[in-house]
Order: structure tokens, then sequence, then C-alpha cells
């Protein structure tokens, strides 16, 4: 079946850091791979997404690449900021046939902490 | 205007009581989820609805029962409730994507369920 696995957190970082949170997939056929982020309180939101191989997200300054080889889709961020502080979650798309109802299959979420 | 309004936000109740989530959208998409979020912000789909059917149904008690009187409304009805059933309980609704499965989802708020 399809599955999403990102790397373990907590993240902590300072300011300005380079930021990388992995993510790996598997799944049968060519799924459709995004990152969503979900701020203190709130519902996900689409960050990024990308819908097939070699494509490139980006929004906001993050960034994520479809590799088919490698099955991955790694978010990354040049210079993170206080305000990027929230759970991040990896997902591909479980397209159904007839339907259209694309039902998501998360990772376990990654927290990211951004301190000052 | 709130894209994906779900109420309530908070419900406390005891054990062996009946609830009810509401959830509407107003996107006019055609398709609606209900997602779990467990303590540890694992996200799992629960149902997905394309239009007022059933499309997906994962492996969840028949206590839970989802309702959709419309394709605007996707009602999420639980009975006899446990001490497992506390978590943040997701809507969702998606946009249709170019082709199926690189639809964006669009998320409520949450609702917090504690079971006592």
């Amino acid at each position: 079946g399809n599955s999403v696995t990102q790397m373990e957190g907590p993240v902590t970082l300072s300011e300005e850091a380079f930021l990388t949170i992995n993510c790996t997939y598997t799944a049968t056929g060519y799924p459709s791979l995004f990152w969503y982020v979900q701020y203190p309180g709130e519902g996900l939101q689409l960050l990024l997404k990308a819908t097939k191989a070699d494509d490139k997200g980006s929004n906001k300054g993050f960034e994520a690449t479809y590799r088919k080889e490698t099955t991955s889709f790694h978010l990354e961020k040049g210079s993170v900021q206080v305000s990027d502080s929230a759970v991040y979650f990896c997902a591909l798309s479980r397209p159904y046939s007839g339907g259209g109802a694309d039902g998501l299959t998360f990772g376990k979420g990654t927290h990211l902490i951004i301190q000052p | 205007d709130t894209a994906v309004s779900q109420t309530p936000k908070y419900l406390v109740t005891q054990m062996g009581n009946d609830k009810s989530i509401k959830c509407e959208q107003n996107l006019g998409h055609d398709t609606m989820y209900w997602y779990k979020q467990d303590s540890k912000k694992f996200l799992k789909i629960m149902f997905s609805y394309n239009n007022k059917e059933l499309i997906i149904n994962e492996t969840v008690p028949n206590r839970f029962s989802p309702k959709s009187p419309d394709k605007a409304h996707l009602n999420l009805h639980i009975n006899s409730l446990e001490l497992g059933d506390s978590a943040v309980y997701f809507c969702a609704s998606s946009s249709p994507g170019q082709r199926p499965g690189t639809g964006e989802l669009f998320f409520g708020e949450g609702s917090r369920l504690t079971v006592l």
C-alpha cells in the first residue's frame, strides 16, 4: 500500500538557519506529492505540491523536488524564521478512478521549532 | 468567509454518549473528508464522500457514521463514545485538480473531542 515516511521531530533550529525535512514515499503508480503545514491551533493548509517527476514545488521560500528515482520529496528552506514554527506534513495522493476523491496519505508530521 | 467550517470547535463529553460534528464547505467542491488527528499529530483518513456518495471508508468502528445531506455538508455522528475517541477531527474538501490525485485539500480548523 501507499505510505509516507518523514523524519522524526521535533526539529529545533536557530533563526536564519537552513532547513531540510526529509520525506520518502512508497506508492503504486504515479502519485502527486504535497507538503502541508499546520500552525498551532489551526487546520492544515497546503504549502506546496508537485504532480509529476522532477517537478519542483515552491511557496513562501520553501521548495521540494519530486525525485522518482529516490522516491523522495524533501522540504528545504534557505533561511527560516520564527514564524515558520509549525508541524509539517508530507503527503501523497490516492486517486480513485471515476470518483475524483483524492484522499491523501500523510506522514506522521515533523514539528519544527525556530528559536530567535 | 470561512471556506470549510466545522462545529463545534471543542466538545467535552462522557463515555457512552452520542455526539455529532457538523461540517460545511462553501467552495463548491464535490468531495469531502473526515480525518482524525491523534495526540501525536498523526493524521488518518476516516471517510470520503464524492457528491454525497461514500467513496472511502477506512477501518473505522461502525459507531462512527458519516452523513452527507448534500455535497456542501458532511457530518460525523459518533455513538457510544469511548476514551480512545478523544482526538481532533478535521473536515476537508478537495478541489478537483487537472487530473485525479492532483487536487488540493482545504481543511477546517478542527473539532477537539475529549471523552471523559
